[in-house]
């Protein structure tokens, strides 16, 4: 399984936009890098997925080289409720789907969001 | 869809209780997984299912079981409850198909406390 590497730690302010960088070097051909987000006291939660190129829905956006060692979460214009846990995830779907297969979650990013 | 809900949210055990978590899911996933959660770490795997009446171990399964009676449900045994059990427990569950998502879908957790 690709190893992941994010922050510990982010701090924004309203309005900005957040860009979390992830770090994935030993990333495998059929692996696709997937987002979740934590809030306190609840689950994680699924939120963007992409292979190459880039991938956007109405919560972020999602860069990806086309080395695909690397990749960044973007959140625009971010706002209070945006403060949460983001885990960058790296694995091949076909083995979830498949045969199920445990998600790998590292410590993750907690991003700090004040007014 | 209530989604994936775990019973009961909140509990505290003495040392050597016993105690089941209940896992339910209502949108007919064939996997299901339990995952706990410590402080300031990502989640691991305890046991898993991928499908009725079976069941696999993941990477801590010391100290619980689990049963799959039902499809929709996914049971967590702790038969003599120890401090080190203290933690955050996460059910999971997704679907066996084709469409490359790596998504699961996780419940809202239940925060077990040991003294």
């Amino acid at each position: 399984l690709a190893k992941t590497t994010q922050p510990i730690s982010m701090d924004s302010y309203e309005g900005q936009e957040v860009n979390i960088t992830c770090s994935h070097n030993n990333i495998a051909t059929n692996d696709y890098i997937t987002w979740y987000q934590q809030f306190p006291s609840q689950g994680p939660r699924f939120i963007i997925q992409g292979y190459k190129t880039k991938v956007t829905n109405e919560v972020a956006s999602l860069f990806i080289p086309a080395d695909r060692k690397s990749s960044t979460l973007s959140l625009p214009r971010v706002s209070l409720s945006d403060t949460a846990v983001y885990y960058c995830l790296v694995g091949d779907p076909r083995a979830l789907l498949q045969a199920g297969t445990a998600l790998i979650f590292g410590k993750g990013t907690t991003l700090s969001v004040s007014s | 869809n209530a989604g994936v809900t775990q019973t009961p949210k909140f509990r505290v055990l003495k040392t050597g209780q016993s105690m089941t978590l209940l896992c339910a899911q209502d949108m007919n996933h064939e996997y299901m997984y339990w995952y706990r959660q410590d402080p300031g770490m990502g989640l691991r795997l305890i046991h898993y299912s991928v499908g009725e009446g079976t069941t696999a171990k993941g990477e801590v399964p010391d100290g619980y079981n689990v049963s799959r009676l039902k499809k929709q449900n996914f049971l967590l045994g702790l038969e003599s409850a120890a401090p080190s059990q203290t933690s955050v427990y996460f059910c999971a569950s997704n679907q066996r198909g084709t469409v490359l998502s790596y998504e699961q879908y996780f419940g809202p957790g239940t925060r077990l406390t040991v003294t």
